[in-house]
């Protein structure tokens, strides 16, 4: 199974900030990759698809980029409704995998 | 509203059985892959399950591979997880999302306690 390591687990920042989460695959996954912010007691909700495809109605704040094994979701100005947990997720292959979460809180 | 919603889920007994179903609306069951992903309390997300739209084709995550069984019925717009020999580490909301691949479409949760 292709495993995704998400770095950092955990990171505290101020709205206006820009923040970075790292997804690692542990073999190439092409653009086979997906980004997803869940709120608490909600059901994910998908940002970015392909990589860096913008889903429909997320704002242009958020971003993806990367290739092969190395995978970026930035946030280029944090606003009070983006603290929440992000996972990637691979779809190149079964068993589909997700990464371990990052969970974005207030500083 | 184009939507899934799913039902079923409970307090079981380790060892015990439990069938979910997801109920599709507002779109064209038929066409869609369909996936179960769950989450255990305070921890990540699972990727559990995943069929093609005529349900010839079926994967699934190690852990439940021979105790889960993912199937659909596209004349009632509905698709099911029957899950037998249930583990306490089998505890979680389960979601419905519609896809293969990536997901734009999920359910609100059941919640499946395995517990004694």
């Amino acid at each position: 199974a292709i495993q995704l390591t998400q770095s950092p687990s955990s990171l505290s920042a101020s709205v206006g900030d820009r923040v970075t989460i790292t997804c690692r695959a542990s073999q190439g996954i092409s653009s086979a990759l997906a980004w997803y912010q869940q709120k608490p007691g909600k059901a994910p909700k998908l940002l970015i698809y392909d990589v860096s495809t913008l889903e429909s109605g997320v704002p242009s704040r958020f971003s993806g980029s990367g290739s092969g094994t190395d995978f970026t979701l930035t946030i280029s100005s944090l606003q009070p409704e983006d603290f929440a947990s992000y996972y990637c997720h691979q779809f190149k292959s079964f068993p589909r995998t997700f990464g371990q979460g990052t969970n974005v809180e207030i500083k | 509203e184009v939507q899934v919603v799913e039902s079923g889920g409970g307090l079981v007994q380790p060892g015990g059985s439990l069938r979910l179903s997801c109920t599709a609306s507002e779109f064209t069951f038929s066409l869609f892959w369909m996936t179960w992903v769950r989450q255990a309390p305070g921890k990540g997300l699972e990727w559990v399950a995943t069929l093609n739209q005529d349900g010839s084709a079926k994967y699934y995550v190690d852990s439940v591979t021979g105790r889960f069984t993912i199937s659909r019925d596209n004349t009632k717009n509905s698709l099911f997880l029957q899950m037998n020999t249930l583990r306490v580490e089998d505890t979680a909301v389960y979601y419905c999302t519609r896809g293969g691949a990536y997901s734009r479409l999920w359910g609100q949760g059941t919640l499946v306690t395995v517990s004694s």
